[in-house]
């Protein structure tokens, strides 16, 4: 069946750098992903919708240039935390619509566990 | 703005027996659907069971079955013969109509233990 996959699952950066996480359909297309945050022992919060061939639509209280976002293509969505410091870490879950007839049902990527340094 | 409630953060049951979840929304649209979705230890999210507005029919899968008051803006969820492997998070989720886009928005979430 469908599946969305990310990368990496786990990484640990300094603070002041930047890392990129990706978000992949598998065996289908998505023109929307989403991100969101988690942090431990709390529910998903949306940080952005990540539309594909636009801009992505951030969240109130989201720093767009903070968590660059970009939808390459129909099948990739990635996320980047620029300059991350600690208050960062946590774990990063993308996700994306289940095709046609799956009345708004997402599919959802393992997650990234960020921990900035 | 949508929001989802979920009013118990723990829940505990004895293996085999039954335990309902609690989901309370609130919403001025009528048209929507909504969710739970399970998030093991792994973190992965997993889904439940599904519940679209329009269906006066409660959703059931297997073991697990919602009981759905469109009125009431309530959405709880039992699970039936509760084995070891359903100690999770559980999250409910609501989702607009067609028009309204695909976005999540989901409740606090409930810790559920299952005891052997």
């Amino acid at each position: 069946g469908a599946v969305v996959s990310q990368h990496p699952s786990r990484v640990i950066c300094k603070s002041g750098t930047s890392v990129k996480i990706e978000c992949r359909s598998l065996d289908f297309q998505a023109t929307t992903m989403f991100w969101y945050r988690q942090f431990p022992k709390q529910s998903l919060m949306l940080m952005a919708t990540s539309n594909e061939g636009s801009k992505a639509t951030y969240e109130q209280g989201v720093e767009k240039d903070k968590f660059l976002i970009n939808h390459a293509s129909l099948t990739l969505s990635t996320l980047t935390v620029t300059s991350a410091h600690p208050e960062d870490s946590s774990f990063y879950i993308c996700s994306a619509p289940r095709p046609t007839g799956g009345h708004g049902e997402q599919y959802f990527g393992p997650g990234t566990r960020l921990t900035v340094t | 703005a949508q929001t989802v409630t979920q009013s118990q953060p723990e829940m505990s049951v004895q293996e085999a027996e039954t335990v309902t979840l609690s989901c309370t929304y609130d919403t001025s649209e009528s048209d929507y659907y909504l969710f739970w979705y399970k998030q093991p230890p792994s973190r992965q999210m997993i889904l439940v069971i599904r519940q679209e507005a329009y269906k006066q029919q409660n959703a059931t899968e297997n073991r697990f079955s919602v009981n759905f008051q469109k009125a009431a803006k309530s959405f709880s969820l039992k699970i039936s013969d509760s084995q070891l492997g359903d100690a999770a998070m559980y999250f409910c989720a609501y989702r607009g109509g067609y028009n309204a886009g695909n976005m999540l928005t989901f409740g606090g979430g409930t810790r559920l233990m299952v005891k052997p």
